[in-house]
């Protein structure tokens, strides 16, 4: 079963930009697979920002959508997300996940928080 | 976008007792599409249930899960002292895919 593991900074300045990464092992992320970014702010529910496929495909949050932005790097068979523009709004635990919509396995998480 | 309301935010029960979460949508949700989802502290999230009664290999059967159209059931027959957890519920079926607030089985 595959392992995914976040890493990045776990603190960002206001207006600044969030980069986070997620390496993939025991699967490679130009297989068959979606993958994908879900949030959940401090005290709240999960929220789910985007997803990637290999092949270039990309969904976005709507809510999100003008600042995000998730890419792979197939020869590090890791994917990223960036999210600029950010506010305290955006402090959050992100967690990358292996799916499109239902996400069948799931990192840990790293928590980020933005402040000045 | 579908917003999911789950009840109750806390269930306080004690090892051997029966579960029964909630999870309402506040519109029809396409082809039942409702995912369960348990979180622990310091630990990922684990899949339970999809397509609103389905579990993934490995997990127990005693998770189970019903409903249709906007209201759905999260159902832990006889709690296990490590199913002490967060339980989210998800909606794949309409665009984007959204989760309720959570509730927790303390």
């Amino acid at each position: 079963q595959e392992q995914l593991q976040e890493s990045g900074p776990g603190l960002v300045k206001p207006s600044g930009t969030l980069s986070l990464t997620c390496a993939v092992s025991g699967d490679s992320i130009s297989g068959v697979h979606w993958w994908t970014w879900v949030r959940q702010p401090p005290g709240k529910g999960l929220q789910w920002i985007g997803e990637i496929y290999h092949r270039g495909r990309m969904n976005y949050n709507p809510s999100l959508q003008s600042r995000v932005t998730i890419s792979l790097d197939k020869s590090k068979n890791q994917f990223s997300l960036n999210l600029t523009s950010v506010t305290a709004t955006d402090t959050a635990m992100y967690y990358c996940a292996r799916g499109s919509s239902l996400l069948f396995s799931w990192g840990q998480g790293i928590p980020v928080t933005v402040s000045s | 976008e579908i917003v999911l309301t789950q009840s109750p935010g806390t269930l306080s029960l004690s090892p051997g007792e029966r579960a029964t979460l909630s999870c309402r949508a506040s519109q029809t949700v396409n082809s039942n599409y409702v995912a369960w989802y348990q979180q622990k502290p310091g630990q990922a999230p684990r899949l339970l249930i999809y397509a609103v009664s389905t579990r993934p290999t490995g997990i127990p059967d005693r998770f189970s899960g019903s409903g249709s159209g906007t209201d759905f059931t999260l159902t832990v027959s006889r709690l296990e002292p490590e199913d002490f957890a967060v339980y989210s519920c998800q909606q794949y079926g309409n665009s984007p895919p959204t989760f309720g607030q959570g509730t927790k089985v303390e």
